[in-house]
């Protein structure tokens, strides 16, 4: 079984709907991120998480939001899509601990949003 | 600031022949940095990472890279390209604040391989 699960993996929604990306994962880890993809701009951080009670907005959090209901899981808002959201959405997780910045990160297969 | 810099949207060789990703970084700190693939319609995996020991790092599937302060460079590496390598290739920095939010993903290279 994987260690990051991602559902749904495919998801199309209309405009203004609210929508909900979640994320779980088996690897124990404290910290957990979502990120979104868009083609020929790498990866940029949306929101993520170094524990239960720690949520930290990232690079382009603005129209998203993220609640942490244990500590395997993380999960993505998007309160009234608009078309400009359409990307590929992962999550991701790390250990944490030793040198700032050094841990490697764990991703999940990703989410395809389509809002039209 | 922090930013990260790949060189190529784009690199094509062939099968068996050396394959060359290349990364220039800026930081103001001691970054960590890392080489990360995402093979289509997967998930981003972890090829190599660096973090202030040996400078030449050495990851899986034969990639390597070498951290190069003076050139602020952090290329890839593989003396023998393989079909599987097909992927796209993200460079990665962290500069070593405790907040995550100074992570910075390159804007990837496709690397193509040719029979």
């Amino acid at each position: 079984d994987a260690d990051v699960t991602q559902t749904p993996r495919n998801r199309i929604t209309k405009t203004g709907k609210r929508i909900m990306l979640e994320c779980s994962q088996t690897k124990g880890h404290d910290r957990m991120y979502w990120y979104r993809q868009d083609p020929g701009l790498g990866l940029r951080l949306i929101y993520y998480s170094f524990d239960v009670k720690d949520i930290n907005k990232g690079e382009i959090s603005d129209g998203y939001s993220v609640s942490r209901q244990a500590q395997a899981k993380f999960s993505l808002s998007l309160e009234s899509a608009i078309p400009n959201q359409t990307a590929l959405y992962f999550c991701a997780t790390s250990e944490g601990g030793g040198r700032a910045g050094a841990d490697t990160q764990y991703f999940g297969p990703g989410t395809r949003l389509t809002v039209l | 600031a922090q930013s990260v810099t790949q060189l190529d949207s784009h690199v094509s060789v062939s099968e068996g022949t050396p394959v060359l990703l290349r990364c220039n970084y800026s930081s103001s700190y001691s970054p960590s940095l890392f080489w990360y693939v995402q093979h289509p319609n997967k998930g981003l995996q972890l090829l190599l990472k660096y973090t202030s020991a040996a400078t030449l790092v050495k990851g899986i599937n034969g990639f390597e890279a070498e951290f190069k302060k003076s050139e602020t460079s952090f290329h890839l590496t593989k003396p023998s390209a393989h079909m599987s390598d097909a992927a796209e290739y993200f460079c990665v920095v962290n500069p070593g604040y405790s907040s995550a939010s100074k992570i910075i993903f390159g804007s990837g290279t496709r690397l193509s391989i040719r029979p």
